[in-house]
């Protein structure tokens, strides 16, 4: 467990429909990342916030989202789904951005769009 | 930019050694981790080396040379479950200290 906790852990929905997931770092991480990864893709880097500051930002469509409130957990708003955008996505903490610290990752949510 | 480079798959025999290689071109550097992923979970942290030569925590050593831009992952006596994904990501400060991960190896282990 590496304290990072991700909801829901799976999701199925349709076509054009909006969706939220939601992440918790572990206890004292600052900094929040999102990654996509498809099943025939590696781990793509979407956005990264820092202590409720957007810090870093990766290839993320417009139709996404996101935010880190001040209790630092964080979502992902996904919008206008189409089926390309089913895949798993994982949110990941560290407690520093700045250095070499190990960022440790949630087990992740899968989404199904059909 | 970041381009981060190494092998799609390798298979090796229970109790047997691979060397799994990366090797990356980035603005910036500040650390390369390995880490592995089994399929459908969580990439899970096993090294990280910022200065260059061997760090080695059991089974598992890693190694770094800055100046070649390469690294290397070394897994010894292999065992069934270390058949997984390993992926090779660089921490680079002059793109915002994102870590940006490669591909993957995935790594098979036959009896």
């Amino acid at each position: 467990d590496s304290g990072v906790t991700q909801t829901p852990k799976h999701l199925i929905t349709a076509t054009g429909q909006r969706v939220t997931l939601r992440c918790s770092p572990r206890s004292g991480d600052l900094s929040v990342y999102w990654y996509q990864q498809s099943l025939d893709q590696g781990l793509q880097f979407l956005i990264q916030y820092y202590n409720g500051e957007e810090r870093a930002k990766g290839n993320i469509l417009e139709r996404f989202s996101a935010q880190q409130f001040p209790d630092l957990h964080s979502e992902l708003n996904l919008s206008s789904l189409e089926l390309g955008d089913s895949a798993l996505y994982f949110c990941a903490s560290s407690n520093d951005m700045s250095s070499g610290n190990t960022i440790y990752f949630g087990e992740g949510s899968w989404l199904t769009v059909v | 930019g970041q381009n981060i480079d190494q092998p799609t798959e390798m298979t090796a025999t229970e109790g047997a050694i691979v060397q799994i290689n990366c090797t990356y071109q980035t603005s910036g550097f500040n650390g390369l981790f390995w880490y592995q992923q089994h399929a459908g979970e969580a990439p899970t942290f096993l090294s990280y080396n910022v200065l260059d030569g061997l760090e080695e925590k059991g089974r598992f050593s890693s190694f770094l040379s800055r100046s070649k831009g390469y690294s290397y992952l070394l897994l010894k006596e292999l065992q069934m479950k270390d058949s997984a994904s390993y992926l090779c990501a660089v921490r680079d400060p002059s793109n915002d200290y994102k870590l940006s991960f490669g591909a993957g190896t995935t790594v098979t282990v036959r009896a």
